[in-house]
């Protein structure tokens, strides 16, 4: 079956960098577009990061532009998040999630997530 | 950005009980709509997808309906496996993807 382990999270303080990762199995990785979604402690759910099934594309949400880079090597079905430059708000637990994506307006595509990892939690205090 | 109200905050609800969650869009998503939802310390599980659409494995107690901007998500008999965090999702607006802020399902 489809399982996704996140890794990498920690407590650090603001400004500095991290990377997360999210290795996955069950499924023909480069087959999906892969997603990192975040939650703050108690609240709701927030994405963040989009990478193309095959690597070529990434968007982010305004929220991180700049200061976060996903990746993925699909040489050994691993996702990957550098963030950079991390902020207090940027607390919260990391969830990488597979996009089943859907042609909503013509070729313009949206996203749900169909499997989600466990999440990595990222604390950052000063 | 397109923002997704779910009402009520929370819902108080027996087991065996009908449970109806509603969700509400700023602007029209078609049916671009999901619904998960989430137990206390795990990851959240699609429920719907296509604002009506079962996904894989969940039961038939579970069904959405709406369009446009209006989604309800009923549970038809409230199982125990069921209290947990709700959360619409719409999937129309090109990379600014939103959740509401959750339902909380708890025992009556």
């Amino acid at each position: 079956q489809v399982q996704l382990l996140e890794s990498g999270g920690g407590v650090l303080q603001p400004g500095r960098s991290l990377r997360l990762s999210c290795a996955a199995s069950g499924f023909t990785f480069s087959s999906f577009g892969m997603h990192w979604v975040r939650q703050a402690p108690g609240k709701g759910l927030e994405w963040v990061a989009l990478v193309w099934y095959d690597g070529t594309k990434d968007f982010y949400a305004d929220s991180v532009k700049g200061r976060f880079t996903i990746s993925r090597d699909n040489s050994n079905n691993t996702l990957h998040l550098q963030m950079n430059s991390l902020r207090v708000e940027d607390t919260a637990v990391y969830y990488c999630a597979r996009g089943l994506l859907v042609p909503v307006r013509g070729a313009i595509p949206g996203f749900y997530f169909d499997n989600w990892g466990q999440g990595t939690l990222v604390t950052v205090s000063s | 950005e397109i923002v997704m109200t779910q009402s009520p905050a929370t819902l108080s609800v027996s087991p065996g009980e009908r449970a109806t969650l509603s969700c509400r869009a700023s602007q029209s998503v078609s049916n671009n709509l999901a619904w998960y939802h989430q137990r206390p310390g795990q990851a959240p599980r699609l429920l719907i997808y296509g604002a009506s659409t079962r996904a894989t494995g969940i039961p038939a107690r579970f069904s959405g309906s709406g369009s446009g901007t209006e989604f309800t998500l009923t549970i038809s008999s409230m199982q125990s496996e069921d209290f947990a965090v709700y959360y619409c999702q719409q999937y129309d607006n090109w990379l600014t993807w939103t959740f509401g802020q959750g339902t909380k399902v708890e025992i009556k």
